[in-house]
């Protein structure tokens, strides 16, 4: 099956910086990644996803790149906010069904 | 909007007694997933279904059974609950492969 690895696990930045989390997958079938933030006490929702025929993504303050070559994603916050501070997944799917398979998760805390 | 609802917020049980955790959607999805979140091992699925009565393993389905007879209602059976199946568990539904996941709010299940 897949392989998701996450990095960092954790992340501290202050208030108007950036922010960068990385995800590598093994399977080079996947084709589908969403991203999914899930704030204290509350469900992950999704917050941005890109598809295999395409190299970026963006979406206000957020942004996701592919590589597909190196198999790895990246999810791209700028200005960031104290709302920003959260538990973010990467996942990955195959085209072959409907698993996800799950990165570990990074919690970003944005420092004021 | 979609809704995911999970029967229980926090459920305490005792070993060996049989666990039930109902999930239920409104938006006629046809996969729906379980899932279990511990922390720094992000979500690991438990069973899918992509159709009424029709059910596929996930990572770690050891100690699970699941039940789908209804296609908005997905229930995850612990047969005779144990305390390593303490944990945060998800229910999610998509409407198709490679489609984005919508989450529930979790159940938080202790085991004593």
């Amino acid at each position: 099956g897949e392989n998701v690895e996450q990095h960092p696990s954790t992340l501290s930045v202050q208030e108007g910086d950036s922010a960068v989390i990385k995800c590598t997958y093994s399977d080079s079938a996947s084709n589908y990644f969403p991203w999914y933030k899930q704030e204290l006490g509350k469900r992950p929702q999704l917050i941005i996803d890109i598809r295999s025929n395409v190299g970026e993504k963006k979406d206000q303050r957020i942004a996701v790149t592919l590589n597909k070559t190196a198999k790895h994603f990246s999810l791209h916050i700028t200005e960031t906010q104290p709302e920003d501070s959260a538990v973010y997944f990467c996942a990955a799917t195959l085209n072959t069904g409907n698993q996800f398979y799950f990165g570990t998760g990074t919690s970003l805390t944005v420092i004021p | 909007d979609v809704k995911v609802t999970q029967s229980s917020r926090y459920l305490v049980k005792r070993t060996g007694e049989k666990v039930f955790l109902e999930c239920v959607q409104d938006m006629d999805h046809e996969n729906m997933f379980w899932y279990r979140q511990d922390p720094g091992l992000g979500l690991r699925l438990i069973y899918f279904s992509y159709d009424v009565k029709m059910k596929e393993k996930g990572d770690i389905p050891e100690g699970y059974s699941v039940s789908r007879e209804k296609k908005e209602r997905f229930s995850l059976i612990l047969e005779s609950a144990s305390t390593n199946q303490t944990s945060m568990y998800l229910c999610a539904s998509s409407p198709a492969i490679n489609s984005p996941l919508h989450f529930g709010n979790g159940t938080r299940l202790t085991v004593t």
